[in-house]
């Protein structure tokens, strides 16, 4: 079946370090985001990919990086310059190629600096 | 810009209860509407989209209308379960920006 796959489901960082989280899809979708959530608050956007190597900032790119060297991989980076890491990322995926289609999501990271 | 603004919650319900959960928004073009549930500790899920004005999007006993004249997507559904509680997200997807925006999420709960 076709899905979007986020890895870890649970993942523990001491501060300092850089850590990475996964998001692969096989939708053949042209288009791949990165979400933050807080508890209690909405998605907040922090990196977006519309094609193979290129890559935009959202709202909240500050202390995080991605990649896009593959269609259907978007790994993201939490680097140790991101002052409050600990949230739950959520990573989606649209095809622009045909319009009006919904975002696909994973089931989310959640990341806890110890 | 595009911007999406929801119902601030929580919202509880009894068991078969109406529900309404007001969204407006603002946007640039014709965009798609979305609206989007998620359960405690997952991702989101597509509940129901309208894509043009005056389309309804329904689903699972939920439906919203795309009305352009008032820029709104209010969700609502006739009787509540239980297992409706979640956090529904409204949206709506701008093919000129290449993203979606998102209102802030409102949470239902449904008691028994």
């Amino acid at each position: 079946d076709g899905g979007i796959t986020q890895s870890p489901k649970y993942l523990f960082r001491k501060e300092g370090q850089n850590v990475t989280l996964s998001c692969e899809q096989n939708l053949n979708h042209d288009a791949m985001y990165w979400y933050r959530q807080d508890p209690g608050q909405g998605l907040r956007l922090i990196y977006y990919s519309q094609i193979v190597n290129d890559f935009q900032k959202g709202d909240i790119a500050e202390g995080y990086s991605v990649s896009r060297e593959k269609k259907e991989s978007f790994p993201l980076t939490v680097t140790s310059a991101q002052k409050n890491p600990t949230a739950f990322y959520l990573c989606a995926s649209q095809s622009l190629a045909k319009m009006n289609t919904e975002a696909f999501f994973g089931q989310g990271t959640r990341l806890t600096v110890v | 810009g595009n911007s999406v603004t929801q119902m601030e919650g929580p919202v509880t319900l009894s068991e078969e209860a109406f529900l309404t959960i007001n969204c407006t928004y603002t946007a640039t073009g014709y965009p798609s509407l979305f609206w989007y549930v998620q359960y405690p500790g997952e991702g989101l899920q597509l509940l129901l989209k309208a894509t043009k004005a005056d389309d309804k999007g329904s689903n699972k006993g939920f439906e919203a209308t795309y009305r352009k004249e008032t820029t709104s997507f209010h969700l609502e559904k006739g009787s509540v379960q239980v297992s409706d509680s979640a956090v529904y997200f409204c949206a709506l997807f701008n093919t000129n920006a290449g993203k979606s925006t998102f209102g802030d999420g409102t949470t239902l709960t449904v008691k028994p």
